[in-house]
């Protein structure tokens, strides 16, 4: 069974500091993605990473994935209060169908 | 182009009945999944249609069924409702099966009393 883990789960941070979120996963995928959520509200697509070593980059966000370490990283560049939401990473571990398996969220709070 | 979008948006039920939820992909999109998202357990894959057809079943009871329609078109009903099926029920669609980015509706927010 394909399991997804994330840490931190909480994470309170400044303005304008970094930080990373890790997304660690238990069985063999080459297809990772990154969610935002916000309060209330649907998931919104950040970042598909579709092979090993893939890195995308989109504002002060930026995700890479390393299938052999079954790891992949969100790194927070100099964050602003409109990042706060929770941030998932999911899995697709279907093998030709779309069968996400999600980790537990990240909470983040960027505090002025 | 429009998004995925779900009906109703929020449902409040009573224990025992049966609800009927639905979702309309991007257009030209094929590939629906169902997800359900609970503070306890998270998001949780339910079930994958393609080609009206179930390609991918979550760990949910018979309870749970769904089917998609010929224009892409899906639903999925919940029978016997239990309070434990209080959840945002989140429909996803992608063009195709396999190596597609899923985008995901508004969600459906049911509350079962």
């Amino acid at each position: 069974e394909l399991k997804v883990e994330q840490n931190p789960l909480f994470l309170s941070m400044q303005e304008g500091k970094n930080y990373t979120i890790y997304c660690n996963y238990s069985t063999t995928s080459d297809r990772l993605y990154w969610y935002r959520q916000d309060p209330g509200k649907s998931l919104e697509s950040l970042f598909v990473l579709l092979s090993n070593g893939a890195v995308k980059q989109e504002g002060r966000l930026m995700a890479s994935l390393d299938t052999k370490a079954r790891l992949s990283t969100l790194h927070i560049t100099a964050a602003v209060h409109d990042l706060s939401a929770t941030y998932f990473c999911a899995v697709d571990g279907g093998t030709s169908g779309s069968r996400l398996t999600f980790g537990e969220g990240t909470q983040l709070t960027v505090n002025p | 182009k429009a998004g995925v979008t779900q009906t109703p948006r929020y449902l409040i039920k009573t224990r025992g009945q049966q609800v009927t939820l639905s979702c309309s992909p991007i257009s030209g999109h094929r590939s629906v999944s169902w997800y359900q998202q609970t503070p306890g357990q998270g998001l949780q894959f339910l079930f994958e249609y393609f080609s009206e057809t179930q390609r991918n079943k979550g760990n949910f009871p018979g309870r749970f069924s769904g089917r998609q329609f010929s224009n892409s078109r899906s639903e999925m009903n919940v029978s016997t409702l239990e309070l434990g099926d209080s959840a945002l029920y989140l429909c996803a669609s992608s063009l195709a099966r396999g190596r597609y980015e899923q985008y995901f509706g508004p969600g459906t927010r049911l509350t079962v009393t």
